[in-house]
């Protein structure tokens, strides 16, 4: 079983609606939850960066964390187009930043 | 399934010297790897993507003569750091993808490299 899991999809919504993306975990030790933007052919962006449980937003995206779950979302409202690339979800112990990454979610936003 | 092996870690080395990180997949056939360098608290950079049997491709910055990289075979790309200096203390991360390319990618675990 891997750390972490994640489905890599693809996942295809149609334009506007709200999209859901999720990982589990099975070390109870992570502290640190990270989504990453990736579009073809590029390195992955940081998009939320959360420690422990709790929800974070920046505007259309909504970072969840529920760690009695070992489960993090993450929410994009109003997905546009240019939502559609692979988000991955990463995480780890300590601010030593040594990853464990998910297989990433390939998301497609039809216009 | 879909598991990537990188190796080593963690590495500290001196000033001058060489260091190699190893990148393998151990239950797929990686058509193409990528390597990645993180800086604390930003992005992955993409330095450059390598495919079996061919010379890799580097990213714009990216000095081919100092990040040797090696797609030896469909299961193993090596990253070599030449005459490594302070500046190149940095987080190290592979990954690799399947030809069926709505598969993702596996990331290894990455390597926490410390040149003294």
């Amino acid at each position: 079983q891997k750390e972490v899991e994640q489905d890599p999809g693809p996942l295809s919504v149609p334009e506007g609606a709200i999209v859901s993306l999720n990982c589990t975990y099975s070390n109870s030790a992570f502290q640190y939850f990270m989504w990453y933007r990736q579009y073809s052919r590029k390195g992955p962006e940081l998009l939320m960066y959360t420690y422990s449980s709790g929800n974070k937003e920046d505007g259309r995206f909504t970072a969840q964390v529920d760690k009695s779950s070992k489960y993090i979302s993450l929410f994009i409202r109003d997905s546009q187009p240019s939502d559609s690339a692979t988000y991955l979800c990463a995480m780890s112990q300590d601010s030593n930043y040594q990853l464990i990454w998910g297989a990433g979610t390939k998301l497609i936003i039809k216009p | 399934g879909a598991v990537v092996s990188q190796h080593p870690s963690r590495v500290i080395c001196k000033s001058g010297t060489s260091v190699k990180i190893e990148c393998r997949s151990l239950d797929f056939q990686a058509t193409t790897m990528f390597w990645y360098r993180q800086f604390p608290k930003q992005s992955l950079m993409l330095m450059a993507t390598s495919n079996e049997g061919s010379k890799a491709t580097y990213e714009q910055g990216v000095e081919k003569d100092k990040f040797l990289i090696n797609h030896a075979s469909l299961t193993l790309s090596t990253l070599t750091v030449t005459s490594a200096h302070p500046e190149d203390s940095s987080f190290y991360i592979c990954s690799a993808t399947r030809s069926d390319s709505d598969y993702g990618y596996t990331f290894g675990s990455g390597t926490r490299l410390t040149v003294v």
